[in-house]
């Protein structure tokens, strides 16, 4: 059965600090497809990206990394140098071959960044 | 920059009425799906289109829910006969491909009184 897990509930770090966002799935299929999804306070789920599971090439767009571990089933996000425009809910989600049409998200963390 | 819309933004409607949601997927996508959100809680798949049919649905997608593509660019859920539970974000989401990255509108709130 397919399964994302992001244990934590909520994490608090004051600005600039470096901060990271775990997530480990489940999945008896070897074509997957893992995302994150980013949801700021106005609510709307915004697209942050995508990894198949034949590329575990860690991932970099600014501020912003994802490393992908196979062995470990786990897809963790960093944000480096964190801003207060961070603050949302962050969403791991996964997508089994088998059933291409359907997302499975986990439960979210809500990262809060202080000024 | 393409989006996903829908409409209305917030809808509150009495229990026991239908209610349709509205959305416009991006123009040259051709899956569709809705997933909801209650209040606090994580996304969950309700159900997805192609080809003008459904691809998968999920157990909460029962005979009161229904989706259509009524023309070209819209694509719609309707809900029969609302319940208290039915309260909740309902998100319209599209894609190119099937496995590739969904792009979500940004919901509809549904109360149901």
């Amino acid at each position: 059965a397919q399964k994302v897990t992001q244990a934590q509930t909520e994490i608090s770090v004051v600005e600039k600090e470096d901060v990271t966002l775990d997530c480990v799935y489940e999945t008896r299929d070897t074509t997957y497809y893992l995302f994150w999804y980013k949801q700021p306070p106005s609510g709307e789920l915004v697209f942050l990206i995508r990894r198949n599971s034949f590329d575990e090439q860690n991932e970099i767009s600014g501020r912003y990394s994802w490393n992908f571990q196979k062995s470990t089933s786990s897809f963790n996000f960093t944000i480096t140098a964190s801003q207060v425009v961070d603050s949302a809910v962050y969403f791991c989600a996964l997508m089994e071959y088998s059933s291409a049409s359907k997302i499975i998200f986990g439960s979210g963390t809500r990262l809060s960044i202080r000024p | 920059e393409p989006e996903v819309t829908q409409t209305p933004s917030h809808q509150v409607t009495q229990m026991g009425q239908e209610v349709i949601l509205r959305c416009v997927p991006i123009s040259n996508h051709l899956y569709f799906y809705w997933y909801r959100q209650i209040l606090g809680q994580k996304v969950e798949f309700l159900v997805s289109f192609y080809n003008n049919e459904i691809s998968e649905k999920s157990e909460i997608f029962d005979d009161q829910f229904s989706v259509e593509r009524p023309d070209g660019s819209n694509f719609t859920l309707k809900i029969r006969s609302t319940k208290l539970e039915d309260s909740a974000m309902y998100f319209c989401a599209s894609s190119l491909e099937t496995a590739s990255e969904a792009f979500f509108g940004q919901g509809t709130r549904l109360t149901v009184v």
